[in-house]
């Protein structure tokens, strides 16, 4: 089982409409999580982090985080073609403050 | 503020040939990684640094090794290329181990034939 799974998609949604992207962990004890966004040749850039419980919100973008049931979640609303990229959940494993562990990414494309 | 720099930005090499990949950051950040990030894999730790003068294995070492040179330089070396280690590498710092906020660099693109 991997550490981090996220499905691959592609995902795609029409442009104005919400994109929901999950993510889930094996390591119960994880204690941070980020999310980033990759486009096609670049390199990942962080977008959001969630250490609590519950929702965090920046703009357009929201993460939540339930650390009973062990996902975390990335909406995007109002979704316009730039947000056309890879996303990318991190997790950083109990016991190990130095590494971040990562998903293979969901690939999503918002159709104008 | 040029934030991570990498060079070479591409690297064709040839099974056994040695190289060493540069990375410098000017955000006086103390920690510094080198990831390789391959189809379906997703982003895989080689080394990091936690701090100057510092070097720690991550979940992918074998093949690699580093040397952090000063505060804002952590480079990684090929010694005896593989078609195996062909992959993207990425270069990222982040101002401390607890803060996991990384940025990253541009990526260099290696092919190793």
């Amino acid at each position: 089982q991997k550490e981090v799974e996220q499905n691959s998609g592609p995902l795609s949604v029409p442009e104005g409409a919400i994109a929901s992207l999950n993510c889930t962990y094996s390591d119960r004890g994880s204690q941070s999580f980020f999310w980033y966004r990759q486009y096609s040749g670049k390199s990942p850039e962080l977008i959001m982090f969630i250490y609590s419980n519950g929702d965090k919100e920046d703009g357009r973008f929201t993460a939540q985080l339930n650390k009973a049931s062990q996902y975390v979640s990335l909406l995007i609303r109002d979704s316009q073609p730039s947000d056309s990229a890879t996303y990318l959940c991190a997790v950083s494993p109990s016991g190990s403050a130095r590494q971040l562990t990562f998903g293979s990414g969901t690939q999503l494309t918002v159709l104008p | 503020n040029a934030g991570v720099t990498q060079t070479p930005k591409f690297q064709v090499l040839k099974t056994g040939q040695s190289m060493t990949l540069q990375c410098a950051q000017d955000m006086n950040h103390n920690s510094m990684y080198w990831y390789r990030q391959d189809p379906g894999m997703g982003l895989r730790l080689i080394y990091y640094s936690a701090s100057e003068g510092t070097t720690d294995k991550g979940e992918v070492p074998n093949g690699y090794n580093v040397s952090r040179l000063n505060k804002r330089e952590f480079s990684l070396r090929l010694e005896s290329a593989a078609p195996s280690q062909t992959s993207v590498y990425f270069c990222a710092s982040s101002e401390g181990l607890t803060n996991q906020g990384k940025y990253f660099g541009p990526g260099t693109r290696l092919t190793v034939t």
